[in-house]
């Protein structure tokens, strides 16, 4: 069964700090991964998909990594701002289903 | 595109009643899905479409049904509301590249008391 991972469930850290997200998998054999924004009391908003054959993705301020023999992605976001603050959530493709890791809760402070 | 769209925001039900969650998509997605997002549990897949007329269960099925009639449109149904299903549920969507699913996109959830 995959499971998946994210450590810390929270963090704080200061405005234009670097921030760094940890997300891992028990199974190695995965189609593509997703990483999700959700602000509070709303819906999942994606930021990036990194297919099974790459290695990053890129979108203005934010990269993610992928490294399946490590079972580990890695989403980067450069020069944290307090708009940032949300909880991240990374997404495992199974079969017809996505596989969630509970989130990193994030606080940027101004 | 209005992306995913669900309806009602917000619901509030007594134990034992019985309701329908909307879900609509205007992006043509082959596959549907709704999920269940409750405090330290995570998302968790209820139900999911792979296209019209073709539903399965997902981890935590019972106590709803779905169908699937129209590619638009995957409606949930509560038979019976217990307070065990209070929780915030999500609708989903994407297209399938070369028969796995791709790029999810999700709508803005309904909130759901059981009281």
């Amino acid at each position: 069964k995959q499971e998946v991972t994210q450590i810390p469930a929270a963090l704080s850290v200061p405005e234009g700090e670097n921030l760094v997200l940890n997300c891992s998998f028990t199974d190695s054999a995965i189609y593509n991964l997703q990483w999700f924004r959700q602000d509070p009391g709303k819906g999942l908003t994606s930021l990036l998909l990194i297919q099974s054959s790459q290695r990053e993705q890129t979108s203005g301020r934010l990269n993610a990594s992928l490294d399946k023999s490590s079972g580990r992605s890695t989403l980067y976001i450069a020069a944290s701002q307090p708009g940032d603050s949300a909880t991240y959530l990374c997404a495992v493709k199974l079969p017809n289903r996505l596989a969630f890791g509970k989130g990193n809760q994030v606080v940027v402070i101004p | 595109n209005a992306g995913v769209t669900q309806t009602p925001k917000f619901q509030v039900l007594k134990t034992g009643q019985s309701m329908t969650l909307q879900c609509a998509q205007d992006m043509n997605h082959e596959y549907m899905s709704w999920y269940r997002q409750d405090p330290g549990m995570g998302l968790r897949l209820i139900h999911y479409s792979v296209g019209a007329g073709i539903t399965d269960q997902g981890e935590v099925p019972n106590g709803y049904n779905v169908s699937r009639s129209t590619t638009e449109d995957f409606p949930l149904r509560l038979l019976s509301a217990a307070p065990s299903q209070t929780s915030v549920y999500f609708c989903a969507s994407s297209y399938r590249l070369a028969g796995e699913l791709n790029e999810q996109y999700f709508g803005p959830g309904t909130r759901l008391t059981v009281t």
